[in-house]
């Protein structure tokens, strides 16, 4: 059964610290990796990942994608309260019809 | 990145109404929409998947003559919820798969949320 899990469910930090959010999934015939941020509407894209290895980066934001051990992580570096959100990893398998298959999220919350 | 909106960003209507809700990809031609529930502090819930011209794939345990769903160009896909009762209060999202900047991307709209009365 196809399936992705997001660790951790829930953070707290402060202004400034670095996180790491991960991602694992089992998906057949994996075609690719999605990052988004949900705050209170709808997600937001962040990053698609196919290809192992290479780091995804905008601004403050990072991810990379290990297809031989099915994770991804995302980074937040010197986070603000503005990352406070809910980060959601979705994947996406070939002969699906393009169905994103959602984690549970994590829930960042970044004090100031 | 491409756009998606969704119309209307919120709705209230009473009991055994019918609450009709757009979807569009403004900056591409989406092959694929898909329909989202959500409720609070939970994960999306596909509900649906709508392809261009054809009948909408409903998921397990979505019923179909209750949530109508029109998918009639590359651009649009509608949900209707028919009937609708307090328990369908929720937040619908569409997504619109399809080519931006040579890439398969799939974005989502800004949602909709539903109150019944």
């Amino acid at each position: 059964e196809d399936k992705v899990v997001q660790s951790p469910l829930s953070l707290v930090v402060h202004e400034g610290d670095t996180v790491t959010l991960n991602c694992s999934y089992e998906v057949t015939n994996f075609r690719s990796l999605l990052w988004y941020k949900q705050e209170k509407k709808a997600p937001t894209f962040l990053f698609m990942l196919t290809s192992s290895g290479i780091e995804k980066k905008s601004g403050r934001l990072s991810s990379i994608l290990d297809k031989k051990e099915l994770f991804s992580i995302l980074n937040i570096t010197a986070t603000q309260t503005g990352d406070s959100a809910v980060y959601l990893c979705a994947v996406v398998g070939y002969n699906q019809g393009g169905k994103l298959i959602f984690g549970q999220g994590t829930e960042l919350s970044v004090k100031p | 990145g491409a756009v998606v909106s969704q119309h209307p960003s919120r709705v209230i209507c009473k009991s055994g109404t019918s609450v009709k809700i757009e979807c569009r990809s403004l900056d591409f031609q989406a092959t694929t929409m898909f329909w989202y529930r959500q409720f609070p502090k939970q994960s999306l819930m596909l509900m649906a998947t709508s392809n261009e011209g054809s009948k909408a794939t409903y998921e397990q345990g979505v019923e179909k003559d209750k949530f109508l769903i029109n998918h009639a160009s590359l651009t649009l896909s509608t949900l209707t919820v028919t009937s609708a009762h307090p328990e369908d209060s929720s937040f619908y999202i569409c997504s619109a798969r399809g080519w931006s900047s040579q890439q398969e991307t799939q974005y989502f709209g800004p949602g909709t949320r539903l109150l019944v009365l």
